[in-house]
């Protein structure tokens, strides 16, 4: 059965430093999604990654997969506050087609 | 466009009691998914149906949950007796074959 962990949980950090957060799943799979939940709201889509060694990048977030260590990062360069959230990954299951999401990590950017 | 579209929005019920959730996905979008969220938690598989595929239950936590969907388009959530345990945010999202999921804003359930 699928599983994905997510670390860290949570994460706070300051204004202009940089981070990773990390997705690992446990099967074989061909495609990665990271959504964004803000407070109260429902999540919206980030990346799509289909393939070994696809990087996406959009502003100061960028999202990689390495589909043979069954590892996807988010990498957050000079954080702003307005990236404060909730980061999801959520991974397609290759046998069965169904999604399965990571615990989530909250991200707290301090001024 | 329209959006996902999920009702109600909010409902409260007392326990024992049976409530049914509607989801109105995106036209043809052939994936539909439900999902749960606790309070400050991560999204909980439900049930998933693709096309006219048999539907993937595997998430359901017990038999007081089911789903269906109408020709291919609007889902009912419906649990029974329901709970404590079962109050949470019940989310559904629609997409198109292996694209990104598109998902409502969630009906919050509280169970009294």
């Amino acid at each position: 059965e699928l599983k994905v962990e997510q670390n860290p949980l949570f994460l706070s950090m300051q204004e202009g430093k940089n981070y990773t957060i990390y997705c690992n799943y446990s099967t074989t799979s061909d495609r990665l999604y990271w959504y964004r939940q803000d407070p109260g709201k429902s999540l919206e889509s980030l990346f799509v990654l289909l393939s070994n060694g696809a990087v996406k990048q959009e502003g100061r977030l960028m999202a990689s997969l390495d589909t043979k260590a069954r590892l996807s990062t988010l990498h957050i360069t000079a954080a702003v506050h307005d990236l404060s959230a909730t980061y999801f990954c959520a991974v397609v299951s290759s046998n069965t087609g169904k999604l399965i999401f990571g615990q989530g990590t909250t991200l707290q950017v301090k001024p | 466009g329209a959006g996902v579209s999920q009702s109600p929005s909010n409902k409260v019920t007392e326990k024992g009691k049976d409530v049914e959730l509607r989801c109105d996905p995106i036209s043809g979008h052939t994936a539909l998914y439900w999902y749960r969220q606790s309070l400050g938690q991560g999204l909980e598989f439900l049930i998933y149906f693709q096309g006219n595929s048999a539907p993937d239950k595997s998430g359901l936590p017990s038999d007081r949950f089911s789903a269906e969907r109408t020709g291919g388009s609007v889902s009912t959530l419906t649990i029974q007796r329901t709970q404590q345990e079962d109050s949470a945010v019940y989310l559904c999202a629609s997409s198109p074959y292996n694209s990104p999921l598109h998902f409502g804003n969630g009906t919050r359930l509280t169970v009294t």
